[in-house]
């Protein structure tokens, strides 16, 4: 299975940008790219996914490189409440059936 | 609309008592899905289903834990005898079809065994 890495903590002001990276160097052309967070206390939560093309939603952007080998979430304006663990995956399309592997993700602290 | 629902929210029980974890997926989902969550290891997938049949269970530590799916609505993860390198945060996740649909995760049992 194709493999991300992410670094292991970020550090944002509250009101300001946040750009978490990961590079997926062995990205197939049918995986597709996921982004999860775990909030303190809770259960991951999905945020956005994209294959090709950037992704916009409520939550967050995502934005993908033309060689697909590495992507960014980006959240447009961090408050206290965006501080949690986020996770890159990877979901492969044509796989029979649907496996999602979670690595250790960026813990992301956002200040005051 | 109710999420993914587990019980009980905290398990706190003595090595060697049979432990069982419950779980509710949303209603008109077919992927329902195990982790167990620790410091240590992070968040590891030990079993998942589809149409309430095990897919692919490679992920179950050890013969001490089973999983069952008897039904669209119901799934428990059991562990008999439980030891405390068991104490860990168990959640259950649920999909719907595989065309990259977001999976729903429950809020999480969290188990100690003294």
């Amino acid at each position: 299975d194709a493999k991300t890495t992410q670094p292991n903590s970020m550090e944002s002001n509250e009101e300001e940008p946040v750009h978490l990276p990961c590079n997926h160097s062995t990205i197939s052309g049918t995986d597709y790219i996921h982004w999860y967070r775990q909030l303190p206390s809770q259960g991951p939560e999905y945020v956005i996914h994209g294959l090709t093309s950037n992704v916009n939603n409520r939550m967050a952007s995502l934005a993908i490189a033309e060689d697909r080998k590495s992507s960014t979430l980006i959240l447009h304006r961090a408050t206290l409440r965006d501080a949690a663990v986020y996770y890159c995956i990877l979901r492969d399309s044509e796989t029979s059936y649907d496996k999602v592997i979670f690595g250790p993700g960026t813990s992301l602290s956002v200040i005051p | 609309d109710a999420g993914v629902i587990q019980s009980p929210r905290h398990e706190v029980t003595e090595m060697g008592q049979e432990v069982t974890l419950r779980c509710k997926p949303i209603s008109g989902h077919d992927y329902l899905f195990w982790y167990r969550q620790t410091m240590m290891r992070g968040l590891e997938l030990l079993i998942y289903f589809n149409n309430n049949v095990p897919i692919d269970d490679s992920g179950m530590p050890e013969d001490r834990f089973s999983a069952k799916m008897p039904n669209a609505s119901f799934s428990t993860l059991k562990i008999q005898p439980s030891e405390p390198r068991d104490s860990a945060v168990y959640f259950c996740a649920s999909s719907l079809g595989r065309l990259n649909q977001p999976q729903h995760f429950g809020d999480g049992t969290r188990l100690s065994i003294l």
